[in-house]
């Protein structure tokens, strides 16, 4: 159980171009999303949360306007990069929790991961 | 600052030959410490969860541990199949009413095992 798929699993864009990237929960409903971005050797940064039917919260320091989140069903959000630049290339992984009871202490199911290369 | 430190950042082991990883933490209130495994190109994979002092969790040959300053990783005679990077992360008491998703990382630590 608790399983969450990431699309796709890698793309290369050109710079300027915009780019989706899907997380989906399969077997459970998440009301709550994450989206994170990885570098090699470095620790997993949280970019925003996603929750259904309402705007995504933003970390400090991440651009709500290139980094466009929806999160338009209990099993789907969906994160664009808009306006792609070399320095976007990363490793983007969402995750989500399946407790539906909000436990706060949850702990939290990774998708695979989207590896973004901008050329 | 709230910050988690994991040692050490690789390690190579031989098939069966048992070992520690480190997971230091300051953080202002300890709510949980998860333990996650990833594999390279992968997303993480849940192993544990935290909650105490004291506190100890097993999973096959993955046993881990928590003090109040750290938590350790105990590899039981290791196959190559446990080759992976193990990441360590904290959730703090300040983040009440924040994001759920905002635990703090370290970077990890990188397991071979050689057969």
């Amino acid at each position: 159980g608790a399983v969450v798929s990431q699309h796709p699993s890698r793309v290369i864009c050109k710079s300027g171009t915009s780019v989706k990237i899907e997380c989906r929960s399969l077997d459970f409903q998440a009301t709550t999303m994450f989206w994170y971005r990885q570098f090699p050797k470095k620790s997993l940064m949280l970019m925003a949360t996603s929750n259904e039917g309402s705007k995504a919260t933003y970390e400090q320091g991440v651009e709500k306007d290139k980094f466009l989140i929806n999160h338009a069903s209990l099993t789907l959000s969906t994160l664009t990069v808009t306006s792609a630049h070399p320095e976007d290339s990363s490793f983007y992984i969402c995750s989500a929790i399946s407790d539906s009871k909000g436990s706060y202490n949850s702990p939290l199911h990774f998708g695979n991961g989207t590896r973004l290369t901008v050329t | 600052e709230d910050q988690v430190t994991q040692s050490p950042e690789a390690l190579r082991l031989q098939e069966g030959e048992s070992s520690s990883l480190n997971c230091s933490y300051t953080v202002s209130g300890l709510r949980g410490l998860f333990w996650y495994r990833q594999d390279p190109g992968k997303g993480p994979e849940f192993l544990f969860t935290l909650y105490s002092a004291g506190e100890e969790k097993e999973k096959e040959r993955l046993k881990a541990t928590l003090t109040k300053k750290e938590s350790f990783l105990h590899i039981t005679a290791p196959k190559p199949e446990d080759s992976a990077t193990y990441l360590c992360a904290v959730q703090a008491r300040w983040n009440y009413g924040g994001s759920q998703g905002n635990l703090i990382f370290g970077k990890g630590t990188k397991l071979s095992v050689k057969p």
